[in-house]
């Protein structure tokens, strides 16, 4: 079983709505990552969280927007989403960024299915 | 940049037989590999990981992988396939750009024939 927990599984909203996704680990990891997967695509990097702090953006367009309350929880919020952001949303954490090499194994969350409408 | 090539977008093997799932990775720093496989509908697990400190690497479910550096290589092997070894199965890399950027291959779908 994930330590990572995601939530909700499975998510559709319109357009016009605001939603967010939420995760939350307990492992004392300090570092947390959101990835988006299409179908039949590899997982690509959104945002990296590091001790609370957002560290790496990938260009992500500003309709998503992360927060990291605390060091155990991640949101990702939504709003005005386009159909093609539907997608398969990961979150993910690590250790302890710090640590470099041997600090970064990746644990993933079940994930959140998206549906733009 | 760190990449990944995943070789065969689709393997099928029998029940029984040798799995053998191959990887190739470019990076500029000494690299951080591992394997995580996908079953349908499901987040990614990690099967193994490659820190440096011994080439062949042992994971979970019985599988394993071996870190060859004069090759680039770091090829997954199961001895005896089993049905439910069927799923999705992502290569990365992380080390270019700092260890917490990973890069995923595109995957290989083992099929696993009764």
């Amino acid at each position: 079983d994930t330590e990572v927990t995601q939530t909700p599984k499975h998510l559709v909203m319109g357009m016009t709505n605001k939603k967010s996704l939420k995760c939350e680990q307990h492992m004392g990891h300090r570092a947390m990552y959101w990835y988006k997967q299409k179908a039949k695509k590899p997982p690509e990097l959104m945002f990296v969280y590091s001790y609370e702090k957002l560290s790496i953006n990938e260009s992500v367009p500003s309709r998503f927007s992360p927060e990291c309350p605390n060091s155990s929880l991640l949101n990702l919020h939504l709003h005005a989403l386009q159909p093609e952001d539907s997608a398969l949303y990961l979150c993910a954490s690590s250790q302890d960024p710090r640590q470099g090499r041997t600090g970064n194994t990746i644990y993933f969350g079940e994930g959140s299915w998206l549906t733009v409408v | 940049a760190q990449s990944v090539t995943q070789l065969g977008s689709h393997v099928s093997v029998s029940e029984g037989a040798l799995v053998l799932l191959r990887c190739n990775y470019s990076s500029s720093v000494p690299p951080y590999l591992f394997w995580y496989v996908q079953y349908p509908n499901q987040g990614l697990q990690l099967l193994l990981k490659y820190t440096s400190a011994a080439t062949l690497v042992k994971g979970i479910n019985g599988f394993e992988a071996e870190f060859k550096k004069s090759e680039t290589s770091f090829h997954l092997t199961k001895p005896s396939a089993h049905m439910s070894d069927a799923a999705e199965y992502f290569c990365a890399v992380s080390g270019d750009g700092g260890y917490q950027k990973v890069t995923f291959g595109t995957g290989t779908k083992l099929q696993v024939i009764p």
